[in-house]
């Protein structure tokens, strides 16, 4: 059982470029998070979709965008990345209701110089 | 605001010393609490988390959070510290319609002394 897969789990951007990173589940999931993890600040929800074909802004959205392709997969793109998005992304999945618990991906650790 | 403090950045404790790991939020609706585990380079692992009914819970690895609705409080404890406890622990708050929406604490980095 894999649970939450991203990749790429490494990556090293120029000021400008572009990147998608990838995200799929294969529980069935309903709902799908990206977060931010950035030192001593926790993590921070960028966006999330709560079924597919909806996706919605968290609290630090600025810089990024998503699709929510099919109910397996969750894309967040950087359309022109800036060393301020230099984080550890986390993706992260679940079944909306009480007491489901929120798998999270192993992170995509990425460096914009 | 809603909000998760976790009050102390870096905890060192001795190995087999009791361990408790501070967490305190504010929150609107009625809060689901989580406790997450991550060790360096890896992703996060759930210990355990509260929605309702007995405010002790206990999770894996032995350890175990009291919630405190007085106190707004969800700390996290373990009797007897083991090497492989150093990690860093973060404290997040939820609700239920909120689905994986979490607000996280800043986390608190555990060191343990041999």
């Amino acid at each position: 059982n894999a649970g939450v897969t991203q990749t790429p789990k490494f990556q090293v951007l120029k000021t400008g470029q572009s990147m998608t990173l990838q995200c799929a589940q294969d529980m069935n999931h309903n709902s799908m998070y990206w977060y931010r993890q950035d030192p001593g600040m926790g993590l921070r929800l960028i966006y999330y979709s709560a079924s597919e074909g909806t996706t919605d802004k968290g609290e630090v959205p600025n810089g990024y965008n998503v699709s929510r392709l099919n109910k397996r997969e969750f894309s967040l793109r950087l359309e022109s990345a800036a060393p301020s998005q230099t984080s550890v992304y986390f993706c992260a999945s679940t079944v909306s209701g009480s007491g489901n618990t929120i798998y999270f991906g192993e992170g995509s650790w990425l460096t914009v110089v | 605001a809603q909000s998760v403090t976790q009050p102390d950045i870096h905890i060192t404790v001795s190995e087999g010393a009791s361990l408790e790991l501070r967490c305190n939020y504010s929150y609107g609706a009625t809060p689901y609490l989580f406790w997450y585990v991550q060790s360096p380079g890896q992703g996060l692992q759930l210990l355990l988390k509260y929605f309702s009914g007995d405010t002790l819970v206990q999770g894996i690895k032995g350890f175990e959070a009291e919630f405190k609705r007085s106190q707004s409080s969800f700390n996290l404890r373990k009797p007897s510290v083991h090497w492989s406890d150093a990690a860093e622990y973060f404290c997040a708050v939820g609700s239920y319609n909120q689905g994986g929406k979490l607000i996280f604490g800043q986390g608190t980095e555990l060191s343990v002394k041999p």
